[in-house]
């Protein structure tokens, strides 16, 4: 029961450097999510795909970029890393019809140096 | 504004009691769904208990219930007969079924409990 998983699970980065965090997502589900959590402020949400081949920003959209490369994954990609986004983030899926909650990745603790 | 609003940063409960953890929402869509999901020290986020706006009655699943007041636009999650393994962050959440698939989250409750 693989579910949504993400990696890597933790990384260290200096600030400017780049990475991308992948999440893959077994469940055919249509939407698919990235949160990054700080304490005291809950999930918010990066950015998401409401289906394969669409991306919308979310709450928190700058300095992020993500793909949906296909139905199973949706990457986000730091292109300059900032001791701002030092994160927990969140990879999500969601079956896209209603009703239906939305399932979670384990997590990737970033710390930007 | 805010979508979700949740007032009680940390909360503490004697075991064996129940507990109330407060949850109002603002939208102006008329279809949507509220969460509750738990965390805990873990990390992982743990789906607890839904609650569709047109449901007429309080949702349940086991020691979890959903106080839905719809005019207050408050969804207060109930737990009963609190364990010490529901010591955890807790979050509300909504999704707006009309203006796209977005899911928003609270800030979070800390609960605590004691044996």
């Amino acid at each position: 029961n693989a579910g949504v998983t993400q990696t890597p699970k933790f990384q260290v980065l200096k600030t400017g450097q780049s990475m991308t965090l992948q999440c893959a997502q077994d469940m055919n589900h249509n939407s698919m999510y990235w949160y990054r959590q700080d304490p005291g402020m809950g999930l918010r949400l990066i950015y998401y795909s409401a289906s394969e081949g669409t991306t919308d920003k979310g709450e928190v959209p700058n300095g992020y970029n993500v793909s949906r490369l296909n139905k199973r994954e949706f990457s986000l990609r730091l292109e300059s890393a900032a001791p701002s986004q030092t994160s927990v983030y969140f990879c999500a899926s969601q079956p896209g019809s209603s009703g239906n909650t939305i399932y979670f990745g384990e997590g990737s603790w970033l710390t930007v140096v | 504004a805010q979508k979700i609003t949740q007032t009680q940063p940390g909360m503490f409960v004697q075991e064996k009691e129940a507990v109330t953890l407060d949850c109002t929402y603002d939208t102006s869509d008329p279809s949507y769904g509220l969460f509750w999901y738990k965390q805990p020290s873990s990390g992982e986020m743990i789906f607890l208990i839904y609650q569709g706006s047109y449901d007429q009655q309080n949702a349940t699943e086991g020691r979890y219930s959903l106080n839905f007041q719809k005019a207050r636009k408050s969804a207060n999650l109930v737990i009963s007969a609190s364990q010490l393994g529901d010591s955890a962050m807790y979050f509300c959440a909504m999704r707006e079924l009309s203006y796209g698939n977005q899911f928003y989250f609270g800030t979070g409750t800390s609960l605590t409990v004691i044996p």
